[in-house]
């Protein structure tokens, strides 16, 4: 059984550009969460997925967008890179049982993205 | 804003000895959620508390939840090399708030 997968492993990208991470949820899990986990700090809720809607949403600007596909599927944008982006984005899928509720988030082993 | 203040953050013992971290919030979590994250990897759940006054032993790991559900702390018997990690709480919202609220964490190193 496959947990949660992330690619790419690591990117280096430039200021100004634009990222899109990817993220394949355990087999089962219908909604997707992404963080933020700057050294050394603990991970920051960016927002999180759920039947292809963004039901929640963290402290971020806009410049992070998400989207989730038909077979569950994540996709994590950053438009305009700055330097404090530089961090590891971990996605993390759950199981919400009737959309209310949900059950234990298991995380990826997250995008290493460097920006300079 | 919910906030979860963990300590210490860092610590660096021996083979052998005893520790014991916090995880302390002004705010009531519906459940705390302890992880541990290794270099390079996501963080994996040890163990989720529920009830206030819940202990929770995981072989030589005890984990106790506050009578008022916002601190909790991880103890750790006869520390070995294999624990060294950074330790994460992180308080669960409940309801309609699906995220997850994360402390700076704690990371252990443990000497041979």
């Amino acid at each position: 059984d496959a947990g949660v997968t992330q690619s790419p492993t690591h990117l280096i990208k430039t200021r100004g550009q634009q990222v899109t991470l990817r993220c394949s949820p355990k087999s089962g899990h219908d909604t997707v969460s992404w963080y933020q986990q700057a050294l050394g700090q603990g991970p920051q809720f960016i927002f999180q997925y759920y039947e292809e809607e963004e039901r929640q949403r963290g402290n971020f600007p806009d410049r992070f967008s998400g989207h989730q596909f038909p077979n569950y599927s994540s996709e994590l944008n950053v438009n305009a890179l700055l330097l404090g982006d530089s961090a590891l984005y971990l996605c993390a899928s759950s199981l919400s049982l009737s959309g209310a509720y949900q059950e234990t988030q298991y995380f990826g082993p997250g995008t290493r993205l460097l920006v300079l | 804003t919910q906030l979860l203040e963990q300590s210490p953050q860092f610590l660096s013992i021996q083979e052998g000895e005893n520790l014991t971290v916090y995880c302390n919030s002004s705010s009531v979590f519906s459940s705390l959620q302890w992880y541990r994250q290794e270099p390079g990897e996501g963080p994996v759940l040890l163990v989720t508390v529920v009830t206030g006054g819940e202990v929770k032993k995981l072989k030589r790991l005890t984990f106790q939840f506050g009578d008022a559900r916002k601190d909790s702390s991880l103890h750790i018997t006869a520390a070995q090399t294999g624990d060294t990690g950074l330790y994460l709480c992180a308080g669960v919202g409940g309801g309609s708030n699906y995220k997850l609220t994360f402390g700076k964490g704690t990371l252990l190193t443990v000497n041979p």
